[in-house]
């Protein structure tokens, strides 16, 4: 496909367990982002990748949650000790150009902490 | 005061009326994004505008960056336009979003 994949579509975790959610951006595109989406309120800005180099986490909401992306491709978001505040859908979006405003957007995570 | 502000909240209309759905943002900005998001969807970029007018089939998204405002049009609306239109606007490579308009469509 040619699009921004993102897996598991949807994931359940007890509180404490760790969890890892995936980006596949589409080829070549250099920038990866990623948000949080909380249900009725619009995405919020969690950190940017320009190709390996995470150049803004300020977004991530705290030490539980770490992101990387080794390769300048493929990217995952990991949460440790999920807590409930933590059920949110997890956008990943895509774009060509550094700093670019051409975002490509994943389906989503929806992560649901019980 | 949000830097971003859509209106309305919520919109009911029946299948064939025009509709409108503003957006207004305090901010300075390169491009301004109306993206649309299904229930239980992901989000679907549909415009991406630094000034004029884009059209795209019965989608018609203008913007005016004077007066630092934009409108999405959907003109002989349908049922399957039901979604959560979202407003959003470049600031560096970050987005500034808006809250959203849902939008449901009657047959």
């Amino acid at each position: 496909g040619a699009g921004v994949s993102q897996s598991p579509r949807y994931k359940v975790a007890k509180r404490g367990q760790d969890v890892a959610l995936r980006c596949d951006p589409i080829s070549g595109h250099v920038s990866l982002f990623w948000y949080q989406q909380a249900l009725g309120q619009g995405p919020e800005f969690l950190t940017y990748f320009q190709n390996e180099a995470q150049l803004d986490k300020s977004g991530l909401p705290s030490d539980r949650f770490f992101a990387e992306r080794p390769e300048g491709s493929v990217s995952t978001l990991k949460i440790q000790r999920t807590q409930q505040e933590d059920s949110a859908v997890y956008l990943c979006a895509s774009s060509p150009r550094g700093g670019s405003y051409e975002q490509y957007f994943g389906p989503g995570t929806r992560l649901t902490v019980t | 005061k949000n830097e971003v502000e859509q209106s309305p909240q919520n919109l009911t209309a029946q299948e064939g009326e025009f509709i409108t759905i503003n957006c207004s943002y305090s901010v300075g900005i390169s491009a301004l994004h109306w993206l649309q998001q299904h229930p239980g969807g992901g989000i679907v970029s549909l415009f991406m505008l630094s000034s004029g007018k884009k059209k795209h089939g019965r989608l018609i998204a203008t913007i005016n960056i004077q007066e630092k405002h934009s409108s999405l049009h959907i003109t002989a609306s349908h049922p399957r336009d039901s979604a959560v239109y979202i407003c959003a606007v470049g600031a560096n490579y970050q987005l500034i979003w808006g809250a959203g308009t849902k939008l449901i469509i009657k047959p």
